[in-house]
């Protein structure tokens, strides 16, 4: 069985300051984990995945996550907090492919200016 | 270019109507889905379907039914609408590969009244 976790569902951040979304994750295999991003009346944007290759995943703008094992986590962070930063963040398992991603609930990030 | 796309935007429409939202990928992708995010914005999958097998989400209802005239499209048809079935449809594609991510549309916004 898999499963993911999304501690908070709303993160606020002051403009500048670090971004910390956080996700654990359950699954009976190594997992394929993906950090998804959701702008207002868009769909799902691919942040970056982790896919064993290197336990530090760089994705797009600026944001990247690292893989442990021991904590079963896979949280998000960025260095320094954007407006454009602003929307809805799901992380996602995957054991066997695409046709079987569980997504977490999801963490709404406001930035604050 | 878009690369997943759907239509309509928006649909308002009554219950006991029957609907069909249309979705396109020009990715040359293997596998095709459809999502439904409710207000809460969970997502959940209800069907992945490629040119080998039609998977189907237990949980939903027999009056969503996704068909497939081609490997580049997926259109959902939903009858006898109900007030529940409000919701952001989302569709998106992949190729079969265990890793690969999911490349979504923009949504099609249901509102059943």
């Amino acid at each position: 069985a898999q499963s993911v976790t999304q501690l908070g569902s709303h993160v606020s951040v002051s403009e500048g300051a670090l971004v910390l979304l956080r996700c654990n994750y359950s699954s009976s295999v190594p997992p394929y984990l993906f950090w998804y991003v959701q702008y207002p009346n868009q769909g799902l944007q691919l942040l970056l995945k982790y896919t064993s290759a290197a336990t530090l995943v760089k994705g797009i703008n600026g944001f990247e996550a690292e893989f442990k094992k021991s904590e079963t986590s896979f949280h998000l962070t960025k260095p320094s907090a954007h407006m454009s930063d602003a929307a809805e963040y799901f992380c996602a398992v995957s054991q066997t492919g695409a046709n079987n991603l569980f997504f977490g609930t999801g963490t709404r990030l406001t930035v604050i200016p | 270019d878009t690369a997943v796309s759907q239509t309509p935007k928006y649909l308002v429409t009554q219950m006991g109507n029957d609907k069909s939202i249309k979705c396109e990928q020009n990715l040359g992708h293997d596998t095709m889905y459809w999502y439904k995010q409710d207000s809460k914005k969970f997502l959940k999958i209800m069907f992945s379907y490629n040119n080998k097998e039609l998977i189907i989400n237990e949980t939903v209802p027999n009056r969503f039914s996704p068909k497939s005239p081609d490997k580049a499209h997926l259109n959902l048809h939903i009858n006898s609408l109900e007030l529940g079935d409000s919701a952001v449809y989302f569709c998106a594609s992949s190729q079969e590969l265990s890793n690969s991510p999911l490349h979504f549309g923009n949504g099609t916004r249901l509102t059943v009244t």
